[in-house]
């Protein structure tokens, strides 16, 4: 069975910290995804990475910056946390097969609060 | 975004059918996912179209029309435990695009 696991489910921070959320997924897949998901928006992606040391921006990558120096960890990092970055927060990773189904696998999410 | 549109809310009781339809934009299009995701839980995947037709897979079916840029999801013989949020995801390339998703209440 694919396992995302991500390093905390709750987090509570300060505005101006930095937030540091870690996801490892044990399926060698390439793909590894950052969402946020709030209420009447669904997921949206804020960071991906095709390949160790590949990033490309997603839909809302303002205020987040992430790193992938190896090929099963994707860290998301917020530089300086605000309050509009209380969320929850879920990894997900994917396989490119020659199928092209790429299900993403997710993981069980971090909901963090940022006070 | 990718204007993925889907209803916010759905009830139905207990053994019967649900449809929840999913419409998006049809350029770049390649392929549709359906989602489960249960309170507090990940989503977990329920089924993928990429070409015209109905997959069935037990009591979920998924549909999906590339030229109108439609899905839907059908579940059948509702139980309680179907009780959840439903997300249609539009596939470019690896990248998904989700829709704000369905909550489905399931009633005695």
């Amino acid at each position: 069975d694919v396992k995302v696991t991500q390093s905390s489910r709750y987090l509570v921070k300060r505005t101006g910290e930095k937030v540091f959320l870690e996801c490892v997924q044990d399926m060698d897949h390439e793909n590894m995804f950052w969402y946020r998901q709030d209420p009447g928006l669904g997921l949206r992606l804020i960071y991906f990475s095709y390949d160790v040391k590949m990033k490309e921006k997603g839909d809302i990558p303002e205020g987040y910056s992430v790193s992938r120096e190896k090929k099963e960890r994707f860290s998301l990092i917020l530089e300086s946390a605000s309050t509009n970055q209380t969320s929850m927060y879920l990894c997900a990773s994917s396989f490119v097969g020659t199928g092209g189904e790429n299900e993403q696998f997710f993981g069980p999410g971090t909901r963090l609060t940022v006070l | 975004g990718q204007n993925i549109d889907q209803p916010t809310e759905m009830t139905a009781t207990e053994g019967a059918i649900v449809q929840i339809n999913c419409t998006y934009q049809t350029s770049g299009f390649n392929g549709l996912f359906w989602y489960q995701q249960h309170a507090g839980e990940a989503p977990t995947f329920l089924s993928y179209n990429v070409l015209d037709g109905l997959e069935e897979k037990g009591r979920f079916s998924s549909f999906l029309s590339r030229s109108k840029g439609y899905s839907y999801l059908l579940l059948k013989e509702l139980q309680m435990k179907d009780s959840a949020s439903y997300l249609c995801a539009r596939r470019d390339d690896y990248k998904l695009s989700f829709g704000a998703g369905t909550t489905v209440t399931v009633r005695a």
